[in-house]
């Protein structure tokens, strides 16, 4: 079946340092692709999206691009802040967002320090 | 904030038990989704309603039951407790039938002793 696989955490950076979080996937056809963030204590909230190969999300400074080659959707940000810290989870939808679910990776803890 | 309201925020029931979590969207949103978030299977799709109608499930149990009411906000319950059911539920609308975008309410977290 269709799964994400996200690298585990947590994962602690100082303000200013490059983020990667890699997410992979396997899944039939062409799924739409997404970065949702949590921070303490609240739900989840979208941070970006692809819906096709090649497509770029953006959102706050962080970015994702849809490769289909590589199955892969990496969550990139180029300076990091203190209020980014937060669990970063990447997901798919392999129905065109007909049937309402999304399959979620199991989340990574982001911590940065001052 | 989300709009997204779940209630109550914390449950706190023993095994065997039945409990009902609540969920109101967003103004205007006609999905409700019903998401089970634990340490070892993350988060984890229940069930879709949209305009009161069921319309997706994923892996809900057969002790888990939900609905939607005619002014849109859903009920989850959970009946037969046990302690692997202790989790963080969360709740999530959408405008549409679709999951282009959703928004999650702060969740509510059950504990089974």
């Amino acid at each position: 079946g269709d799964s994400v696989t996200q690298m585990e955490g947590p994962v602690t950076l100082s303000e200013e340092a490059f983020l990667t979080i890699n997410c992979t996937y396997t899944a039939t056809g062409y799924p739409s692709l997404f970065w949702y963030v949590q921070y303490p204590g609240e739900g989840l909230q979208l941070l970006l999206k692809a819906t096709k190969a090649d497509d770029k999300g953006s959102n706050k400074g962080f970015e994702a691009t849809y490769r289909k080659e590589t199955t892969s959707f990496h969550l990139e940000k180029g300076s990091v802040q203190v209020s980014d810290s937060a669990v970063y989870f990447c997901a798919l939808d392999n129905y065109g967002g007909s049937q309402g679910n999304l399959i979620f990776g199991k989340g990574t803890k982001l911590s940065v320090k001052p | 904030d989300s709009g997204v309201t779940q209630t109550p925020k914390h449950l706190i029931t023993a095994t065997g038990q039945r409990v009902t979590l609540r969920c109101s969207p967003r103004s205007g949103d006609l999905s409700v989704y019903w998401y089970q978030q634990s340490l070892d299977q993350g988060l984890q799709f229940l069930i879709h309603y949209y305009n009161g109608e069921e319309r997706a499930k994923g892996n809900i149990l057969e002790r888990f039951s939900a609905q939607q009411f005619p002014d849109l906000h859903s009920e989850l319950n959970l009946s037969s407790l046990e302690l692997g059911d202790s989790a963080l539920y969360f709740c999530a609308s959408s405008e549409g039938a679709t999951n282009e975008k959703l928004f999650f309410g702060s969740g509510t977290q059950l504990s089974v002793l």
